[in-house]
């Protein structure tokens, strides 16, 4: 149980183009989920918080024009990355938090290596 | 605020030695703290979790941590390290309502046959 998937798995695109991940909680409801970057050698920061039907908390520094995260239903939360440079480049972690017995635990998706040309 | 530090960036060890990664914690209040582990391209797997009940926790895999408050450490250890150990360790701090993670640099054990 407590699975979380992300897709894609690996996306490159060209500079300028906007990119999309989605991140689903597959056998529970998350009633928060939690996007992350990691860039290559380093540790993850959050970018955003995002509860469901409302619009995200943004960490200081995260353009959110930029990154749109956008938390449509329980089970489905997606980030855009608008206007992607090459500096974009990274590894887009999304973790889920469950609603009820495991709501002190966050389940981490796959990852989306993310590399813009 | 809330902070962790990890000492030692990488770490190699023999099969069958102790493994021990270190980690070190700042927070202005009683934290809830975490042992991840991360295989290549992966996300990150959950080994072991303290949240102020029993100072040292068990995890999977063998891999066990001792809450220390007067050394604000959490230090992740396993007797005996196996092949399938290397990979990156990440320790983690939040407060009691898990909203946010803070996530230390990462450790990464390197297991010598």
């Amino acid at each position: 149980g407590a699975v979380v998937s992300q897709h894609p798995s690996r996306v490159i695109c060209k500079s300028g183009t906007s990119v999309k991940i989605e991140c689903r909680s597959l056998d529970f409801q998350a009633t928060t989920m939690f996007w992350y970057r990691q860039f290559p050698k380093q540790s993850l920061m959050l970018m955003a918080t995002s509860n469901e039907g409302s619009k995200a908390t943004y960490e200081q520094g995260v353009e959110k024009d930029k990154f749109l995260i956008n938390h449509a239903s329980l089970t489905l939360s997606t980030l855009t990355v608008t206007s992607a440079h090459p500096e974009d480049s990274s590894f887009y972690i999304c973790s889920a938090r469950a609603r009820g017995l495991s709501a002190n635990e966050q389940f981490f998706g796959p990852g989306t290596r993310l590399t813009v040309l | 605020a809330q902070s962790v530090t990890q000492l030692g960036s990488h770490v190699s060890v023999s099969e069958g030695a102790l493994v021990l990664l270190r980690c070190n914690y700042s927070s202005s209040v009683p934290p809830y703290l975490f042992w991840y582990v991360q295989y290549p391209n992966q996300g990150l797997q959950l080994l072991l979790k303290y949240t102020s009940a029993a100072t040292l926790v068990k995890g999977i895999n063998g891999f066990e941590a001792e809450f220390k408050k007067s050394e604000t450490s959490f230090h992740l250890t396993k007797p005996s390290a196996h092949m399938s150990d290397a990979a990156e360790y990440f320790c983690a701090v939040s407060d009691h309502n898990f909203n946010k993670f803070y996530f230390g640099s990462g450790t990464k054990l390197n297991v010598k046959p």
